[in-house]
């Protein structure tokens, strides 16, 4: 078990600019998730992954928000045309199948846009 | 919809004196019930759960948490505090046929020496 890796940790862009980000869930994982995290609060569910096929979205993912997780292993977060909005830490969970399984957390990607 | 109130933005303890991290959550269903931790620069590290069962939990680092479906609670506790335990802590619920878990805002725990 070498935890929930997500890359970069850090990712500082300008406005208009589109970034990607990664996470690698532990490899026996079925289950990852994305949450957004600002200053001052909880994380907040983006969407969720089992498997490869993406289940549900939530209404803070725009269509500017694009996820993937081609073959079940890791997964892509897209923001295509960043905004100052967009600015927050980007994280990344895994858990098993089964329904009452806690998840393991990344470390996160922290996103500035300028 | 399910979701989860912590009332106190900050709680601040002396070492060796008890740390109580209140919770409160609201959801459909039967909850499953959340402590993680989160030190800086740190991801979020599990601390405890409650599914069913005994109605006290007991977790990582010496944490217990009680859960009280009446009162619709989930308070963190530890008898007695440490410096170490200085961090953020979140309380999470899911409804028992979701995945997806909702986290309260967050508590700043400070314990002082």
């Amino acid at each position: 078990d070498t935890g929930v890796s997500q890359d970069p940790r850090h990712k500082i862009t300008k406005r208009g600019q589109n970034v990607t980000f990664r996470c690698d869930p532990i490899s026996e994982h079925n289950r990852l998730y994305w949450y957004r995290q600002t200053l001052g609060q909880g994380p907040e569910f983006l969407t969720y992954f089992q498997n490869e096929a993406q289940l549900e979205k939530s209404r803070l993912l725009s269509d500017r928000f694009s996820a993937e997780r081609p073959k079940g292993s890791f997964s892509t977060l897209e923001i295509q045309r960043t905004e100052q909005g967009d600015s927050a830490m980007y994280l990344c969970a895994s858990s098993g199948d089964r329904g009452n399984e806690k998840l393991f957390f990344g470390s996160g990607t922290q996103l500035s846009v300028l | 919809a399910q979701s989860v109130a912590q009332p106190e933005d900050q709680v601040n303890v002396a070492e060796g004196n008890p740390l109580t991290v209140k919770c409160t959550y609201s959801v459909s269903g039967n909850p499953y019930l959340f402590w993680y931790v989160q030190y800086p620069n740190r991801g979020l590290q599990f601390l405890l759960k409650y599914i069913t069962g005994d109605n006290l939990v007991k977790g990582s680092y010496g944490f217990e948490a009680e859960f009280n479906k009446s009162q619709t609670s989930f308070h963190l506790k530890k008898p007695s505090a440490l410096v170490s335990d200085s961090a953020l802590y979140f309380c999470a619920v899911r409804a028992g046929n979701d995945y997806k878990l909702s986290f309260g805002a967050g508590t700043t725990v400070t314990v002082r020496a």
